[in-house]
């Protein structure tokens, strides 16, 4: 089956501008979460979407969003672009959102450079 | 605040050897753990995990053990493959929540 497809891999943005991250979770996956992953900081849980609905949310900035449609997608969307954004951007998705280890899956990353 | 914690950045260890991961984590609430590969331009991949409920889980290569009282686990992973070479996430939820909390992640260096 598809995987979790993360669009855009790469983009180049500049300081003060926006930018809108898309995750297309497996086919029947209700659950998105969203993690950024800095050199040295490991991954940082920013939001879980269930069903449209933001379940949790984690200890980021207001500049950060996120959306989910009612297809499941989900976006993400970072406001007033700061130097420190620059990361890697992993969507997981999951069937119900709980965890049961094997049953969440990674997207391959959007890598985001702010210059 | 940094509830999961990898000290070791890095770990070599010789092909055929075993590959010892630690884990420490301080929120006593966390009943989940789980371990994750990464490589380079990919997404983490899921490896194994333990409930809190137990001390051991062991899957082909990977082993994890959990001691709930030091608030410790570690991945044992024997013998070591040159294809180990990646960086290893600990990963630790609670029940009904919604997030994983990650260590920094442990990058693992396999010599031929």
């Amino acid at each position: 089956k598809a995987g979790v497809t993360q669009t855009p891999r790469y983009l180049i943005k500049t300081r003060g501008q926006q930018v809108t991250l898309s995750c297309s979770p497996i086919s029947g996956h209700r659950s998105v979460s969203w993690y950024q992953q800095t050199p040295g900081q490991g991954l940082q849980f920013l939001f879980e979407y269930f069903s449209e609905t933001q379940r949790n949310k984690g200890n980021f900035p207001g500049r950060f969003s996120g959306r989910q449609f009612s297809n499941s997608r989900s976006e993400m969307n970072v406001s007033t672009l700061e130097l420190g954004d620059s990361a890697l951007y992993l969507c997981a998705s999951s069937l119900q959102g709980q965890f049961a280890g094997n049953t969440i899956y990674f997207g391959e990353g959007s890598w985001l450079t702010v210059v | 605040d940094q509830q999961v914690k990898q000290n070791s950045p890095s770990l070599s260890v010789q092909e055929g050897r075993i590959s010892i991961l630690n884990c420490d984590y301080t929120n006593s609430m966390f009943d989940y753990f789980l371990w994750y590969k990464k490589y380079p331009a990919e997404g983490p991949t899921f490896l194994i995990s333990i409930s809190s409920i137990k001390d051991k889980n062991e899957d082909g290569r990977f082993t994890v053990f959990l001691n709930k009282s030091a608030k410790h686990l570690s991945l044992h992973i024997v013998p070591s493959q040159p294809g180990d070479s990646a960086v290893y996430f600990c990963a630790a939820l609670r029940s009904n929540d919604y997030k994983l909390s990650f260590g920094a992640g442990t990058t693992v260096t396999v010599r031929a």
